[in-house]
């Protein structure tokens, strides 16, 4: 069954630094998410991506945050300055429409772990 | 303000036994979604419903539209059940951004 990629599982970072997390979506999907859960909150909506754009943020996503789709494969999320709270679980998810692919909907990625130090 | 409500937040069953998890969402809504949380982290997206009813094994979802109201029911529930449900809505006007719920964390013991 096709999947959703994203690497590093784990990425440890000084406060400050710059962060890029990767995420491979399927092949053919065409809407790409990048969600976030801090430890023991609920899962919140960072930002949508179709065709080469942002379709949708939430006000989490600020100008800290940037997404890059650079090779038609990958799906970047990059953090210009981490800061503490930006410790959290960082979910990739794709779907090939909007009402979801035929019967499950949007396939997520495993997350990489933030931790910021 | 919560979009989205589920109950109960935590639920301890014994195995074989059948499972409610409830969602209600204060919102229009343009599909509901429910997902699963493993221990681990990772995220799998278990039904879409825009209406009706959906069934997948022994999973079973249903929404009331007009009730604003969502139940995830797992029939003769098993260990590797265990995990945290989570209900997620995509809005009428913008259909592609989530709010998701707080999750409901199942334990079935053996």
């Amino acid at each position: 069954e096709p999947e959703v990629t994203q690497t590093p599982s784990h990425q440890v970072t000084q406060m400050g630094q710059e962060v890029i997390l990767r995420c491979v979506p399927i092949s053919n999907h065409l809407y790409f998410y990048w969600y976030r859960q801090i430890l023991g909150q609920k899962v919140e909506f960072l930002v949508s991506f179709y065709n080469n754009e942002i379709s949708e943020k939430s006000e989490i996503f600020d100008d800290q945050f940037s997404v890059e789709r650079p090779d038609g494969s990958n799906f970047t999320l990059k953090i210009r300055s981490t800061k503490l709270e930006d410790s959290a679980m960082y979910f990739c998810a794709s779907t090939d429409s909007l009402q979801g692919s035929r019967n499950y909907g949007y396939t997520f990625g495993s997350g990489t772990r933030l931790t910021v130090v | 303000k919560n979009e989205v409500e589920q109950s109960p937040q935590n639920l301890t069953a014994q195995e074989g036994e059948f499972i409610t998890i409830n969602c209600s969402y204060s919102v229009g809504i343009s599909a509901l979604h429910w997902l699963q949380q493993h221990p681990g982290g990772g995220i799998v997206s278990l039904f879409m419903l825009s209406s009706g009813k959906k069934k997948h094994g022994r999973l079973i979802a249903t929404i009331n539209i007009q009730e604003k109201h969502s139940s995830l029911h797992i029939t003769a529930s098993h260990p590797r059940d265990s995990a945290v449900y989570i209900c997620a809505v995509s809005l009428m006007n913008t259909g592609n951004q989530f709010y998701f719920g707080t999750g409901t964390s199942l334990t079935v013991i053996p």
